[in-house]
């Protein structure tokens, strides 16, 4: 079955401190790929997308995402995360005219 | 630049009464236009979408409905609210195939109570 997963439910590192979120996907093709944040009680803002091309994608906010196909993964990543990334985090995927996302995994940073 | 408007930001119901939750967007002819559904610590939901005015596909059957009334406007309604109908609503748009990018509202909180 067609699936997004999020292994981590929380992650908590400390501000300065390199950060990586997982996605694992499971489709029959490669989709689109993206990742979203949300912060408490707003809507979700596109940070990045890979549709094709170099596996190594740059958002905003300083935030990275790479693209294995061979472990059908796109992990999120930033070198040093600074306070005002504690937010949830949503990757999703985009096939045939749907984009499904993944349950979201909360970022705690600790000053 | 496109815009997306989204309200009530929050709302408090009691059960049974009704709903009505409205999304516009603005810069844009003819997007496509998307509900989704947040439950507290859980992924999000796609509950309805529309490609046109008065074309409404629904995901999941629920005592929740849609209405597209005008081009960039969006309601997302309920005659009789449930409790289960807590969450967070998110309206969304793109403007070509949902899975190339969505570009989301700020979300209103609903609690039933």
């Amino acid at each position: 079955a067609q699936s997004v997963t999020q292994p981590d439910i929380h992650i908590t590192v400390s501000e300065g401190a390199s950060l990586e979120l997982r996605c694992n996907y499971s489709y029959g093709a490669t989709p689109y790929l993206f990742w979203y944040v949300q912060s408490p009680g707003q809507g979700l803002q596109l940070l990045l997308k890979y549709f094709s091309g170099d596996t190594l994608v740059q958002g905003i906010k300083g935030f990275e995402a790479e693209f294995k196909r061979s472990q059908s993964s796109f992990n999120l990543r930033k070198p040093s995360v600074h306070w005002s990334d504690a937010a949830e985090y949503f990757c999703a995927v985009g096939l045939n005219n749907d984009m499904r996302f993944g349950a979201g995994t909360r970022l705690t940073v600790k000053p | 630049s496109q815009t997306i408007h989204q309200w009530p930001a929050t709302l408090v119901q009691p059960v049974g009464s009704p709903l009505s939750l409205e999304c516009t967007v603005e810069g844009t002819s003819n997007p496509n236009l998307y509900w989704y559904r947040q439950a507290a610590g859980r992924g999000l939901q796609l509950l309805f979408y529309s490609v046109g005015i008065g074309q409404i596909s629904s995901e999941v059957p629920q005592n929740l409905s849609a209405s597209r009334p005008q081009d960039r406007q969006f309601i997302l309604s309920s005659k009789k609210l449930l409790l289960s109908d807590s969450g967070f609503y998110l309206c969304a748009w793109s403007s070509g195939p949902p899975n190339e990018k969505l570009l989301f509202g700020s979300g209103t909180q609903l609690s039933v109570l």
